[in-house]
């Protein structure tokens, strides 16, 4: 299967722990997109990362949330001391290059007890 | 004002009919248009994109683009219930215009019923 990866699928973690959610884009794909879907809410852009480089940070909030996408290896997204209001579908998007279409994985669903 | 609105229905059609998807947006900077499906519980895959004023279609889908009322729809003939599930638009400005990211609306789920 060649499609965006996500691990894990399910992730449930109680409130100050740490949540890492990964990603593994297409193959052949350098750009990496995270978004966020809360219940009965749109998908909200987080975040846009090639290779070693933050693009667009514009969605994320400015604290306990961080990502990062290392030369090898997933990108991660990064949720320090969770909070029960992080518990949403978090999914990473890949595409080819910049300007082109954007394909999802299957997502992470974060439920913070 | 939501930079990009949809009505979130329920909308319901028979099978067979033709279901119509509705989708504005506020900022004129938007180039890229794109329709995806989601099931309940599942990501978001795309249907169709288009870029230019008109129509554009792919079997029985036809995506309609217009710029200058900032519209964009998605008609689905023959509906099946299979087609039922919620469709999100998503716009994406142009490189200039610092996008990269797409704006979603909150979607509109369709029922296609027996």
């Amino acid at each position: 299967n060649a499609g965006v990866m996500q691990n894990p699928r399910h992730l449930v973690r109680r409130r100050g722990q740490e949540a890492r959610l990964r990603c593994s884009p297409m193959k052949g794909h350098s750009h990496v997109y995270w978004y966020r879907q809360l219940p009965e809410e749109g998908l909200k852009f987080m975040v846009y990362l090639q290779k070693e480089n933050i693009i667009d940070e514009s969605g994320m909030p400015k604290e306990r949330f961080s990502a990062e996408f290392p030369k090898e290896g997933p990108s991660i997204l990064r949720i320090q001391q969770v909070v029960r209001g992080d518990s949403a579908a978090y999914f990473c998007a890949s595409s080819l290059g910049t300007q082109e279409t954007q394909y999802f994985g299957p997502g992470t669903r974060l439920l913070v007890l | 004002q939501k930079e990009v609105e949809q009505n979130s229905g329920p909308l319901s059609v028979p099978e067979g009919a033709i279901a119509s998807l509705n989708c504005t947006y506020s900022d004129r900077g938007s180039q890229s248009f794109f329709w995806y499906r989601q099931y309940s519980g599942k990501s978001p895959e795309l249907i169709m994109f288009i870029y230019s004023n008109g129509d554009k279609e792919d079997g029985r889908f036809t995506a309609q683009l217009n710029k200058a009322s900032q519209y964009v729809s998605l008609l689905i003939r023959d509906s099946q219930p299979s087609d039922s599930a919620t469709y999100l638009c998503a716009v994406r400005k142009g490189l200039t215009g610092g996008g990269n990211k797409l704006t979603f609306g909150t979607g509109t789920q369709l029922k296609v019923e027996l």
